[in-house]
């Protein structure tokens, strides 16, 4: 199966813009979930859709959103760039379903977000 | 809360020597645990996962770590470092409600000198 894959790899925006990273799950992952990771902050987690729905969400402005399309991939979107949004982003997919059981995350490669 | 703490930032081992590194978590429920290595400019690679039954888990590249509830711990564990282990490690623990969403720790980076 191919792994999980992030598009693009690298980007480079100014402060104002808006940016959209997109998530392509493993075959068969209905569930994907979205990290920030810096060097200040470490790794956070941003929000998890599963089935086209926003399942959980973490601590992180309005100007962070997202979103799952049917056939589960995904896209993430910042609007109105600031300086401290430079990070690596990292998208994990996994089976989903939740319940009684987990299910592990595969990651993928990240986007490299530089805000100038 | 889901908390992960590692409470080494930066350790520096020869190589040929022995690691442990340590990761503690505070969860209500049981936790499944992860060790995660990371190389500069790239994605996390997953080491091993503990998710039930023997305490003790073997992962890839010769690294183990232990499971001990008693102490909230899940310590990684290799017996001789090669200078290609110099990376960053993450902790991590999932496994809360109906979300596979991971807690990361802040990271464990490792020298290692020839």
């Amino acid at each position: 199966k191919a792994g999980v894959t992030q598009t693009p790899r690298y980007l480079i925006k100014t402060r104002g813009q808006q940016v959209t990273l997109s998530c392509s799950p493993i075959s068969g992952h209905r569930s994907v979930s979205w990290y920030q990771q810096t060097p200040g902050q470490g790794l956070q987690f941003l929000f998890e859709y599963f089935s086209e729905t926003q399942r959980n969400k973490g601590n992180f402005p309005g100007r962070f959103s997202g979103r799952q399309f049917s056939n589960s991939r995904s896209e993430m979107n910042v609007s109105t760039l600031e300086l401290g949004d430079s990070a690596l982003y990292l998208c994990a997919s996994s089976l989903g379903g939740g319940g009684a059981s987990y299910n592990e995350q595969f990651f993928g490669p990240g986007t490299r977000l530089t805000v100038l | 809360a889901q908390s992960v703490t590692q409470p080494d930032i930066h350790i520096t081992v020869s190589e040929g020597a022995s690691l442990e590194l340590r990761c503690n978590y505070s969860y209500g429920a049981t936790p499944y645990l992860f060790w995660y290595v990371q190389s500069p400019g790239q994605g996390l690679q997953l080491l091993l996962k503990y998710f039930s039954g023997d305490t003790l888990v073997q992962g890839i590249k010769g690294f183990e770590a232990e499971f001990k509830r008693s102490q909230s711990s899940f310590n990684l564990r290799k017996p001789s470092v090669h200078w290609s282990d110099a990376a960053e490690y993450f902790c991590a623990v999932g496994g809360y409600g109906s979300s596979d969403k991971l807690i990361f720790g802040t990271g464990t980076r490792l020298q290692v000198f020839p």
